[in-house]
């Protein structure tokens, strides 16, 4: 079994849907959660990140960690083209990161 | 303000063939990382040096090697290259703190034949 779990997906919604992105994860000892979007042929960019559990708000993105399920999650609100692309769950580990396989979400206009 | 840069871009090889992929970054980052992407299986870690000096081994360091030749350089050498190299290959800087956040690269794709 993986350490971080993620549905690859592909995930396809119509423009201005409420998008929700998820991983589960197996080790508790983790404390710090992020999440990366990678556009196509470019490297990962860090869109939100997270210590310890509860939310957290940027804009029209929101992550949540439950740490008690060892499940995050990532909202997107009102969900533009722009948005396509994958989106990786990344958790601290030891100084490393630890990646999902990241999930791929398509917003049809 | 380049950020990381990775050369080259795109790299076909032929099976045995030898090669260095070369990492450069500009923000006085201590860490870098050398990570490969193959589809279904996310980012693993190849090597990784926390200062310069240091070089550790990542999930997946059989078939290859580093150097961090000073702060700003982390080269990945492919001494013998195998088809099951063929992956997308990004370097990552990090800087010092708890925010997790590395910088990446566009990537280097390389394909074996």
């Amino acid at each position: 079994q993986k350490e971080v779990e993620q549905d690859p997906g592909p995930l396809s919604v119509p423009e201005g849907a409420i998008v929700s992105l998820n991983c589960t994860y197996s080790n508790s000892a983790f404390q710090y959660f992020m999440w990366y979007r990678q556009y196509s042929r470019k490297g990962p960019e860090l869109l939100m990140y997270t210590y310890s559990s509860g939310n957290k708000e940027d804009g029209r993105f929101t992550a949540q960690v439950d740490k008690s399920s060892k499940y995050i999650s990532l909202f997107i609100r009102d969900s533009q083209p722009s948005d396509s692309a994958t989106y990786l769950c990344a958790m601290d580990s030891n100084y490393q990161l630890i990646w999902g396989a990241g999930t791929k979400l398509i917003i049809k206009p | 303000n380049a950020g990381v840069t990775q050369t080259p871009k795109f790299q076909v090889l032929k099976t045995g063939q030898s090669m260095t992929l070369q990492c450069a970054q500009d923000m006085n980052h201590n860490s870098m990382y050398w990570y490969r992407q193959d589809p279904g299986m996310g980012l693993r870690l190849i090597y990784y040096s926390a200062s310069e000096g240091t070089t550790d081994k990542g999930e997946v360091p059989n078939g290859y090697n580093v150097s961090r030749l000073n702060k700003r350089e982390f080269s990945l050498r492919l001494e013998s290259a195998a088809p099951s190299q063929t992956s997308v290959y990004f370097c990552a800087s990090r800087p010092p703190g708890d925010t997790g956040e590395l910088f990446f690269g566009e990537g280097s794709r390389l394909t074996v034949l």
